[in-house]
Parts: structure tokens; C-alpha cells; sequence
């Protein structure tokens, strides 16, 4: 099936820092991410929907100044929290739709990325 | 009507016992429904998904009953193996592309040895 690649697994960081998450599809063109957050023993919570070369549409509550994402290529998303706090710490995870105007059916979900804000 | 609600929230079962995990959700709209299984630290991996044109779907182990009148969807794991223990997400969409997938709120399951 198709792959996709998120990276890094974890990362620590110093409160008001920022990191970068990226999120790659290795065999196919996707059009279409998703980034969600996780919290233990919680659902994913759908934060942004990212579209290939245009400006990614974030869900209610999901600050986009915080949260920024890049969505420059068919294979490349990237999540940046920025001026990362404590409460910014939460397994977030992406996912990237195969086939342009593909089908739900074809979605695919990186490893997660855990964040650790100290 | 956007949500998705899950049952149990935990749930421990024998090995070589039935696990069975429910789902309801309210919009009619909804014409897919996945299960997605996730290990810890994981991200979540389709298990088995269900169109509503069938009441039921079989693959290996894994079964999906859906009821459409009653707005329903359950997922049956045959024969559990202690290696079955993760937690599965339901959840339910549109079957095109335009749709954001909603979750269940989760199910963690624990098969005893």
C-alpha cells in the first residue's frame, strides 16, 4: 500500500522555540493532507486540511499563526508550531489522500510525530 | 450531527474470544465507514471499511455489521489474538475526496493471554 513518511517520530523542545513536522507521500502524488493532534487516550482531532499550492483551511479553534502549514509539493507537507509552549505537547499526525480527487478509501496515515514542549 | 460515538470505551476480552465495538453516528450523509486500528505511538492504519450499499463486510478475522436504518455500524474481531490489542477508531465520512473523515472517540482493546 501507499506510504507515508512523517518525520520526526519525536522531538523535544525549549518553551518558545519552534519545530517543524514533515510529512511526505515516498509512492504517490498527494494532493490533499491532513494534519491532526492527538492527546493520550484521545481521538484525532482534525486541526488543518492542507491543498497542494494554495493556503491550508484550518478547523474551528486552530490558531493558523500558531500552527503553520506548507504544502509546496505533490509529496511535501509541513507542520510548524511555533514559539512552541508546554501546552503545545501532543502526538500529531498526518495523513495524505492518493489519487488526486480520490476517494476516502485511499487515505493514508504518517507514524506521528510526539512533541514534548519542556 | 457531525459526530461519530463509540463504544466501549475499553474493552478486555479472552484470547480466542469475540471483541465487538459499536458505533452510531447521525448524518445521513455519511456513505463510508472505516475502522482504523493504532498501536501506541503509531499513527492509525485502515483495518476494514463498509459502504452502506452492504449489511455486512469479511475480511479474515474482522467483520463489519452495518445498519442503516439504525444509523449504526459495529466491527467483530473473531478468534482475538493478544496481538489485536490496540485501540480502533471508527468513523465515517463521504466516499469523495470532498469530505473530512470524523473519528469515534476510540476503543482500547486488551486481549488476555
Amino acid at each position: 500500500g501507499a506510504v507515508v513518511s512523517q518525520h520526526p517520530s519525536w522531538v523535544i523542545c525549549k518553551s518558545g522555540t519552534s519545530v517543524k513536522i514533515e510529512c511526505r507521500s515516498l509512492d504517490f502524488q498527494a494532493t490533499t493532507m491532513f494534519w491532526y493532534r492527538q492527546f493520550p487516550k484521545q481521538s484525532l482531532m482534525l486541526m488543518a486540511t492542507s491543498n497542494e499550492g494554495s493556503k491550508a483551511t484550518y478547523e474551528q479553534g486552530v490558531e493558523k499563526d500558531k500552527f503553520l502549514i506548507n504544502h509546496a509539493s505533490l509529496t511535501l507537507s509541513t507542520l510548524t508550531v511555533t514559539s512552541a509552549h508546554p501546552e503545545d505537547s501532543s502526538f500529531y499526525i498526518c495523513s495524505a489522500r492518493d489519487i488526486p480527487g480520490g476517494s476516502n478509501e485511499k487515505l493514508f496515515f504518517g507514524s506521528g510525530t510526539q512533541l514534548s514542549v519542556l | 450531527q457531525q459526530q461519530v460515538k463509540q463504544s466501549p470505551q475499553s474493552l478486555i476480552v479472552q484470547k480466542g474470544g469475540i471483541s465487538i465495538i459499536n458505533c452510531a453516528y447521525e448524518n445521513t450523509a455519511f456513505d463510508y465507514f472505516p475502522w482504523y486500528q493504532q498501536f501506541p505511538g503509531k499513527g492509525p492504519a485502515l483495518l476494514i471499511a463498509i459502504r452502506p450499499d452492504v449489511s455486512e463486510k469479511k475480511e479474515g478475522r474482522f467483520t463489519i455489521s452495518f445498519n442503516k436504518s439504525a444509523k449504526q455500524f459495529s466491527l467483530h474481531i473473531m478468534d482475538s489474538q493478544p496481538g489485536d490489542s490496540a485501540t480502533y477508531f471508527c468513523a465515517a465520512s463521504s466516499y469523495s475526496s470532498a469530505s473530512k473523515i470524523i473519528f469515534g472517540s476510540g476503543t482500547r482493546l486488551s486481549i488476555r493471554p
